[in-house]
């Protein structure tokens, strides 16, 4: 079946823009989980949704990064104003039920991200 | 709090040769541990995990990994290097409750033919 699936792949911007990053979990996937990788700080939890409802958000480095995520389904994450530190590569993961350790988180391709 | 050391952050072993990659974690709480792989330009893949079951873990592609709780340590292991091995392997933790997971910082593997 199709995996995690991730929008764009690339996406470069100039500082001060927002951008939307777009991500598509296996199809009854309760959990998604977003997280960040960049060379400074390696990979980085961001957030966290159990359906539509995002309990963990504790990871967002600020309030200029958000996240929803519609239908029990696709989420997507804005980062508002870019900086250069925001540049990474975005990764989304979902998993069957979310919450247990043992529930397997399935990996996207990742979006990265550049920002000049 | 909860954390993960990777030793080691490039090793290159021969084809056919014994690869080792280490994983020592620091968690107050019983932890649940986690293998990754990551292929250029690809996300991440399970390779194996341990849920406080076996302690020796077999996974895909032949590797396995052992959780020692006296060492804090759940190394990973595959006797003989291949040259599709070749990509970076993060290790990472969790526990009963906690939805996250937390990664290290990864480490490079390269196949020397």
């Amino acid at each position: 079946g199709a995996g995690v699936s991730q929008s764009p792949s690339n996406k470069v911007t100039e500082k001060g823009k927002d951008v939307e990053l777009r991500c598509d979990p296996i199809s009854g996937h309760t959990a998604l989980y977003w997280y960040r990788q960049s060379l400074g700080q390696g990979l980085e939890f961001l957030i966290y949704f159990q359906g539509n409802s995002a309990p963990d958000k504790s990871g967002l480095p600020s309030d200029r990064f958000s996240a929803e995520r519609t239908g029990g389904s696709v989420s997507t994450l804005t980062i508002q104003r870019t900086q250069q530190e925001d540049s990474a590569v975005y990764l989304c993961a979902s998993s069957l039920l979310g919450g247990a350790p043992t529930d397997t988180q399935y990996f996207g391709p990742g979006t990265r991200l550049t920002v000049l | 709090a909860q954390s993960v050391t990777q030793l080691g952050s490039h090793v290159s072993v021969s084809e056919g040769a014994l690869v080792l990659l280490r994983c020592n974690y620091s968690s107050s709480v019983p932890p649940y541990l986690f293998w990754y792989v990551q292929y250029p330009n690809q996300g991440l893949q399970l390779l194996l995990k341990y849920t406080s079951a076996a302690t020796l873990v077999k996974g895909i592609n032949g590797f396995e990994a052992e959780f020692k709780k006296s060492e804090t340590s759940f190394h990973l292991t595959k006797p003989s290097a291949h040259m599709s091995d070749a990509a970076e392997y993060f290790c990472a933790v969790t526990n009963f409750g906690n939805e996250k997971l937390t990664f290290g910082t990864g480490t490079r593997l390269t196949i020397i033919p």
